[in-house]
């Protein structure tokens, strides 16, 4: 897995969308980028993934630039269910898939 | 959840007892993993399996070792548990959703070792 960088700590405004940035410069061209979020005390739970174009589902946006060396997930309208440690990761799937490498994430604090 | 099911939820034993932790898992998924989350370190993948009677080590495999008898169950075993294997143990498979596949986690299994 490419090494991804995320800042430790976000804030995020109830109902504002929530922007959370990671960079993963040295990411190869068949690895896609996940990610995770993990509530406290339970499993991690899987968001969203892409490889080359932007993506967006029922929970979030992930927004990868043209020479995917960055990445951004966006919550639109962040709720405080939402507080969470939120994990990027660029892995290339198949049967390299299931050694997924979670660094520290971001945590995301929603404040009403 | 995928329906993922981890047994015990919380477990409290002492140094050099040996204690299984049990994985269960009712969709027929071929991949099956455990991680364990200490803090400071994330999640790291202790072993995982690809199949019925098919395992491999992960990055901390030292001290754990697992089975899969069948394909819903996923067991790690700490064969002489010491106070370092205190940790949040979680269950993962794979699963199918297009182009790739991704990993969805049981609701993780506390171990406390005395």
């Amino acid at each position: 897995d490419a090494k991804t960088t995320q800042p430790p700590s976000m804030d995020c405004a109830e109902g504002r969308a929530a922007n959370l940035p990671c960079n993963h410069s040295t990411i190869s061209g068949n690895e896609y980028v996940y990610w995770y979020r993990q509530i406290h005390s339970q499993g991690p739970q899987y968001i969203i993934h892409g490889l080359k174009n932007n993506e967006t589902n029922e929970m979030a946006s992930l927004i990868i630039t043209e020479d995917r060396k960055s990445s951004t997930l966006i919550l639109p309208h962040a709720t405080l269910r939402d507080t969470a440690v939120y994990y990027c990761i660029a892995n290339a799937g198949g049967t390299s898939y299931g050694k997924l490498t979670f660094g520290q994430g971001t945590i995301l604090t929603v404040h009403p | 959840d995928a329906g993922i099911t981890q047994s015990p939820r919380h477990k409290v034993t002492e140094t050099g007892t040996p204690v299984t932790l049990r994985c269960h898992q009712t969709e027929n998924h071929r991949y099956m993993y455990w991680y364990r989350q200490d803090p400071g370190h994330g999640l790291r993948l202790i072993h995982y399996s690809y199949g019925v009677k098919d395992t491999d080590k992960g990055e901390v495999s030292d001290g754990y070792s697992v089975s899969r008898s069948k394909t819903e169950d996923f067991l790690l075993t700490l064969e002489s548990a010491t106070s370092s294997q205190t940790s949040v143990y979680f269950c993962a498979i794979n699963q199918d959703r297009g182009d790739q596949e991704t990993q969805y986690f049981g609701p993780g299994t506390r171990l406390l070792v005395l």
